[in-house]
């Protein structure tokens, strides 16, 4: 089953930590899209990449957040110092081409609690 | 403000019964999806609906899209236990961003 991955399914880190969310692409995708999933409230987009290239950080905190997807590699989110309002559920998501007709797929999340 | 507004928010039925999910907007969507997502674990893609008034059938799960592409609704025929999860619908609002819509919260009981 070659679905998109993420890692670590769960994290917790203590306040001013650094945290790390992982996402490897399904075979043959190479957009990756990153959600944030706060509880009752439905997903929201952060950020779009291709690889090498952030395409749209638009929903992406302009503080403390960082998104990357390497030539080689999977692409990584990255929330320095976090606060408890970073705690939720961070969902990858893949699709082959970034067009309004295609797909995306999504991985099981990564749910992020801070302490 | 969500640009999708889904209702009812929660729905309880018991087994056999039938259910419907709605999803509004004053947008003009050029595709919507519908997923489904079990507590701990990613959505999963259900259908995409993309030609306004499409009907979709998927086994006991019926899904239209709206003439003017603005709505859509789902429709489960005898629920059942397995059917028990989040609803969510998300569209394509003109580039590749999907909008989510909050959510259903479906529990189909024995």
């Amino acid at each position: 089953n070659a679905g998109v991955m993420q890692n670590p399914r769960h994290l917790v880190r203590r306040r001013g930590q650094e945290a790390r969310l992982r996402c490897s692409p399904m075979k043959g995708h190479s957009h990756v899209y990153w959600y944030r999933q706060l509880p009752e409230e439905g997903l929201k987009f952060m950020v779009y990449l291709q690889k090498e290239n952030i395409i749209d950080e638009s929903g992406m905190p302009k503080e403390r957040f960082s998104a990357e997807f390497p030539k080689e590699g999977p692409s990584i989110l990255r929330i320095q110092q976090v606060v408890r309002g970073d705690s939720a559920a961070y969902f990858c998501a893949s699709s082959p081409v970034a067009l309004d007709s295609y797909e995306q797929y999504f991985g099981p999340g990564t749910r992020l609690t801070v302490t | 403000t969500q640009l999708l507004e889904q209702s009812p928010q929660f729905l309880s039925i018991q087994e056999g019964e039938n259910l419907t999910v709605y999803c509004n907007s004053s947008s003009v969507f050029s595709s919507l999806q519908w997923y489904r997502q079990e507590p701990g674990e990613g959505p999963v893609l259900l259908v995409t609906v993309v030609t306004g008034g499409e009907v979709k059938k998927l086994k006991r799960l019926t899904f239209q899209f709206g003439d003017a592409r603005k709505d859509s609704s789902l429709h489960i025929t005898a629920a059942q236990p397995g059917d028990t999860g989040l609803y969510l619908c998300a569209g394509y609002a003109g580039d590749y961003k999907l909008s989510f819509g909050a959510g259903t919260t479906v529990t189909v009981r024995a």
